[in-house]
């Protein structure tokens, strides 16, 4: 079984600061036939369903602003906010869709500082 | 515009069932594979179930095999969860989730409806 950890569990940053999320799963979910990695990024506000900002490891979902971007391979990934506003403090999950038993990260709690 | 409502959810006893549905809407329901993810109070995201836009191919979460059956209806655009044996753990906000265009990650979400199981 796939295992998502994500690091760190929580982090608080400046605004205007970049914030850094990694996620590391226990096996490859890089497919070779099409090199395309089965790794997404989701948002999730109190009270809110998780929002979809990444998925194929670096691909933006449409309305998610440029300063999220995702990046890695295999199995080390991470989630980079360039420049932090007062609407992205919120959790932040990473999940493997390579397995259809989907499994997602812990959650990293991101803080505005 | 694509919209998930989930519905169903409430307060049960443990040992005991539940169905939820899903009312799909916007998009060409038969097309898409959808899943079941929940969210225990205060704890991250659980993926439970999957099943294919056909409704032949079908996978579960270890918690939940054997004790909880998706199914869908494409004629009435609506996704299904029976759930049985309840327990205290299942306590949870539980999400209808459709699949993307290009992939199974997970781009629509419904707002969950919450379960208790609790006496």
């Amino acid at each position: 079984d796939f295992v998502m950890t994500q690091s760190p569990d929580s982090l608080a940053v400046s605004l205007g600061e970049r914030a850094t999320i990694y996620c590391k799963s226990s096996q490859n979910v890089l497919y070779s036939s099409n090199n395309k990695n089965y790794l997404a990024w989701y948002q999730q506000k109190t009270g809110q369903p998780p929002r979809l900002l990444i998925y194929w490891a670096s691909t933006r979902e449409s309305g998610v602003p440029d300063r999220f971007s995702g990046s890695g391979s295999g199995t080390d990934f991470t989630l980079t906010i360039s420049s932090l506003q007062a609407e992205d403090a919120a959790v932040y999950y990473c999940q493997q869709y390579y397995s259809t038993s989907y499994t997602f990260g812990q959650g990293t709690k991101l803080e505005i500082k | 515009e694509v919209q998930l409502v989930e519905y169903g959810g409430g307060l049960v006893q443990p040992g005991g069932s539940l169905r939820l549905s899903c009312a799909a809407s916007g998009f060409t329901f038969s097309a898409y594979s959808m899943n079941w993810v929940r969210q225990a109070p205060g704890k991250g995201l659980e993926w439970l179930s999957y099943i294919r836009s056909s409704g032949d191919s079908i996978y579960y979460a270890d918690s939940v095999r054997g004790r909880f059956t998706v199914s869908r209806d494409n004629a009435k655009n609506s996704l299904y969860l029976q759930m049985n044996s309840l327990r205290v753990e299942d306590t949870a906000v539980y999400y209808c989730v459709r699949e993307g265009d290009s992939g199974s990650y997970a781009p629509h979400w419904g707002q969950g409806t919450l379960v208790t199981v609790s006496s």
